[in-house]
């Protein structure tokens, strides 16, 4: 079975600075997926980033990027310049290729202290 | 705009009473998933559904039902026989399966008491 661990329940960042929330996962595949999604207070799940594992080159977007290490099984989430409106819970996701098994980490809370 | 829609936004039942949530998307998505969300814990899969007429349970599908009568609709129902139904849910589609990412809806707060 396939397992996401996020191991920072909370972290927090001043405004302007960089912040990196840790993900790894367990899984025997070789092709699938991760993601990242952002949960402010509202609720609503917003997709931050995605990777393909057949991809060496990290995703970035914008603020965000990734670092991927496939072989450790390792995807950290990078903040860069954070701003206030990052504040939320950010949620790390793995999916296999062919599969609509999308399996959740627990979540990390991030704070942005001004 | 598109997207998906999901009401109310809080619902209250008592304790026994089956409930439907609702949850639409204008997106022409094929597939549409309903997840569980507890404190503390990331999202969990109940249902989801790859076409009309179709859905697979998911990892935690006892106590739940649904149904896929159109593309645009996918009602999920927590019956009685769902030991502890307060929780948040959160509707999902996506494109088509496999490996396109799935977007939310703002999901329902279900409590029972």
């Amino acid at each position: 079975a396939q397992t996401v661990t996020q191991s920072q329940p909370e972290m927090s960042v001043q405004e302007a600075e960089t912040v990196t929330l840790s993900c790894t996962y367990d899984t025997s595949e070789s092709d699938y997926y991760l993601f990242w999604y952002k949960q402010p207070p509202s609720r609503q799940m917003i997709l931050v980033i995605r990777q393909e594992a057949y991809k060496q080159q990290n995703a970035t977007e914008n603020r965000f990027s990734v670092n991927f290490q496939k072989a450790a099984k390792s995807f950290s989430l990078k903040i860069s310049d954070s701003q206030l409106g990052d504040a939320a819970m950010y949620f790390c996701a793995y999916r296999r290729r062919r599969n609509n098994d999308m399996r959740f980490g627990a979540g990390t809370r991030l704070t942005v202290k001004p | 705009d598109g997207g998906i829609t999901q009401s109310p936004k809080y619902l209250f039942r008592k304790e026994g009473q089956n409930v439907t949530l609702s949850c639409e998307q204008n997106l022409n998505h094929d597939a549409m998933y309903w997840y569980r969300q507890d404190p503390g814990q990331g999202l969990r899969l109940i249902y989801y559904s790859q076409i009309v007429n179709d859905f697979q349970k998911g990892d935690i599908a006892e106590g739940y039902s649904v149904s896929r009568e159109k593309k645009e609709s996918f009602p999920l129902t927590v019956t009685s026989a769902q030991k502890n139904p307060t929780a948040f849910y959160l509707c999902a589609s996506s494109i088509r399966t496999g490996q396109d990412e799935q977007y939310f809806g703002p999901g329902t707060r279900l409590t029972v008491t």
